[in-house]
């Protein structure tokens, strides 16, 4: 069983729709969360990170960690076709290593 | 500009030819990785090295070395390349303490 799952899709919205993507993980001593976005032909760049269980906004996008169902979750609100990409999650046991564990990425397709 | 470089960013090869592809940063970061992408796969870490002469393996290190002599560099080494070799390969470097990852723009390797 990998330690993290990630369903890789493809996902195809409407513009405007509401997004949700997810990642399970099966490691309890996971603290850090992290989603990359990764655009075609180009290297992943952090969107956003989480510490702990909790929520966290910035602008259309809201990450939540529920740790106690080792779930973790990236929603976009009002979409847009420059929201296509992939999506990967990501995740650490502490913030001095630098042991970073993926998900398989999750193909996003927001049609205008 | 703050950024990560490989080279190169294409590269063909034949098995059993020893190759190298270099990584360099100029944000002074601690920790650099080494990432294979694969199809359903996600990005898996080869390699990562906490500070100069700290390397370790990530979760796929067979077949490949690592060197970190200077904080700068951190270059990739297949000695004897084989077909599963095959991927498209990401250098990444970060700060200790800090969850963000900066991502080069990828190398994708053919091994025939």
């Amino acid at each position: 069983q990998k330690e993290v799952e990630q369903d890789p899709g493809p996902l195809s919205v409407p513009e405007g729709a509401i997004v949700s993507l997810n990642c399970t993980y099966s490691n309890s001593a996971f603290q850090y969360f992290m989603w990359y976005r990764q655009y075609s032909r180009k290297g992943p760049e952090l969107l956003m990170y989480t510490y702990s269980s909790g929520n966290k906004e910035d602008g259309r996008f809201t990450a939540q960690v529920d740790k106690s169902s080792k779930y973790i979750s990236l929603f976009i609100r009002d979409s847009q076709p420059s929201d296509s990409a992939t999506y990967l999650c990501a995740m650490r046991y502490s913030s001095n290593t630098g042991k970073l564990i993926f998900g398989q990425g999750t193909t996003l397709q927001v049609k205008p | 500009e703050a950024q990560v470089t490989q080279n190169p960013r294409y590269l063909i090869t034949v098995t059993g030819k020893k190759l190298t592809v270099t990584c360099s940063q100029n944000m002074n970061h601690e920790y650099m990785s080494w990432y294979r992408q694969d199809p359903g796969l996600g990005l898996r870490q080869i390699y990562y090295s906490m500070n100069v002469e700290v390397t370790d393996k990530g979760d796929v290190p067979e077949g490949y070395k690592v060197s970190r002599k200077e904080k700068r560099n951190f270059p990739l080494i297949l000695e004897s390349p084989s077909p599963n070799q095959t991927s498209l390969y990401f250098c990444a470097s970060s700060k200790p303490m800090n969850t963000e990852a900066f991502f080069g723009q990828g190398t994708r390797l053919t091994v025939v």
